[in-house]
């Protein structure tokens, strides 16, 4: 019973095209997260959502838009695609308040290969 | 904002012998400071953390410690085995509070010869 559970695993398209990745947690985390971890396995957060409150957004493009329906979910559609979004994105989620809520449990990875 | 620095970029370790990992952080408010193992086309898990209120922690074969004054902490492991070999990624935040970001180091690439 997978904990953070992210799809797809591996997306491959081309430049310009509009694209979702969806993630679900079953932990009743309050918190979640998008990472993006480059080839260089560089690990940085995008966004984080709180009770389905955008929380923190780092200066990401606005070609990518979260959008979190309830707290338990949270999906990422990145539009007009670039060759530089190539990179494996991470969900993760987190307990609320002030206890673990930094304590992160991530997904399994969606990798978008950008042709 | 925080910056995290980790070093080295790659280590490489006969089985057997310890390794140490060592990270240095910007901001003195941060007070968290987890360490997180990915292996090989996994997702990142967390292994290890501490808070600023001790100056190390140990669990089986891998410690942690901390030095608040100085802004750096380590990884240690001992007796390394082949399955130790991944990549290890420190971070630090504020402990508590959804606003707060983990800012994650650039990772060390542990490989552990058998």
């Amino acid at each position: 019973d997978t904990a953070v559970s992210q799809t797809p695993k591996y997306l491959v398209t081309q430049m310009g095209n509009d694209k979702s990745i969806k993630c679900e947690q079953n932990l009743g985390h309050d918190t979640m997260y998008w990472y993006k971890q480059d080839s260089k396995k560089f690990l940085k957060i995008m966004f984080s959502y709180n009770n389905k409150e955008l929380i923190i957004n780092e200066t990401v493009p606005n070609r990518f838009s979260p959008k979190s329906p309830d707290k338990a979910h949270l999906n990422l559609h990145i539009n007009s695609l670039e060759l530089g979004d190539s990179a494996v994105y991470f969900c993760a989620s987190s307990p609320g308040g002030t206890l673990g809520a930094n304590v992160l449990t991530f997904g399994a990875g969606s990798r978008l290969t950008v042709l | 904002g925080e910056n995290v620095e980790q070093h080295p970029s790659t280590l490489s370790v006969q089985e057997g012998d310890s390794a140490v990992i060592k990270c240095t952080y910007s901001d003195s408010a941060s007070n968290y400071f987890p360490w997180y193992k990915q292996e090989l086309g996994k997702r990142p898990q967390l292994i290890i953390d501490i808070r600023s209120n001790v100056g190390e922690k140990k669990d089986q074969r891998i410690a942690v410690t901390l030095n608040k004054t100085a802004k750096h902490f380590s990884l240690h492991i001992t007796e390394t085995q082949p399955e130790d070999s991944a990549v290890y990624f420190c971070a630090a935040s504020l402990y508590g509070g959804a606003t707060n970001k983990l800012i994650f180091g650039t990772g060390t690439l542990l490989a552990v010869q058998p």
